[in-house]
């Protein structure tokens, strides 16, 4: 069970704009900023976005992140078959005094 | 070049120990937070420990009193010890250095999240 929640799998067609929901409590999401990450098939997790909007470059602006209250969203528009991987959402939380992860969205471009 | 190489996993039997490392290149281990998360067979990721550069050490609820990190400043790497193995703690695990800043001005922690990883190493408990 992780300690964020998101929908186990989102999918869409080349071109089309997919978003990725994301919950959590007070004291991760409602009191600290939202990371994503995006895995790829057999490879490790990379920084997709950080303190909720902010992109790492390199990562293209079809990409966006949002939050409000204990929830955020991670939105991929002109969806490409290369977006297909892993999304997961993390947070810090005050109580653990790390990082905790979504159980991970699989994103399927058909 | 910024980069982390883990190593030491392997096929540990129920209630065994196992050692973890995470090399690092390209900046300080001992300047940064680093964590440890782990990634069971087709499950998602899970936090498990952090080390602060301060070295205060946190842990997830699951392997707290199991597992201890730690880090060798000399060899500027990372170190996860974990006894006590249970086949619920195979998997891929990664190191991690998370980024962060403080504001002494306002006493303020800001995370930015995890920035660098390694490639991961495989822990298989079973008899």
């Amino acid at each position: 069970q992780s300690v964020l929640t998101q929908p186990p799998s989102a999918s869409g067609t080349p071109g089309q704009r997919v978003t990725i929901s994301c919950s959590g409590s007070s004291s991760n999401i409602g009191s600290n900023t939202v990371n994503w990450y995006q895995q790829l098939p057999g490879t490790a997790p990379k920084l997709l976005f950080y303190s909720n909007d902010l992109r790492p470059s390199g990562v293209p602006d079809r990409f966006s992140g949002s939050k409000s209250g204990t929830s955020a969203s991670l939105a991929i528009s002109g969806l490409q078959s290369e977006d297909e991987a892993d999304y997961y959402c993390a947070a810090w939380d005050d109580s653990l005094n790390g990082q905790v992860f979504g159980g991970g969205t699989k994103l399927a471009v058909l | 070049e910024v980069q982390l190489v883990e190593s030491g996993g392997g096929l540990v039997q129920p209630g065994g120990s196992l050692r973890l490392s995470c090399a690092a290149s390209g900046f300080t281990v001992s300047s940064n937070y680093m964590s440890w998360v782990r990634q069971a067979p087709g499950k998602g990721l899970e936090w498990v420990s952090i080390l602060y550069s301060g070295g205060f050490t946190y842990y997830a609820g699951s392997v707290k009193g199991r597992f201890t990190i730690s880090r060798d400043n000399s060899k500027n790497t990372l170190y996860l010890q974990m006894n006590s193995l249970r086949a619920e703690d195979a998997a891929v695990y990664y190191c991690a250095r998370d980024s962060i800043n403080y504001d002494f001005s306002t006493e303020t922690f800001y995370y930015y999240g995890m920035d660098v990883w390694g490639q991961g190493t495989t822990v298989t408990v079973s008899s």
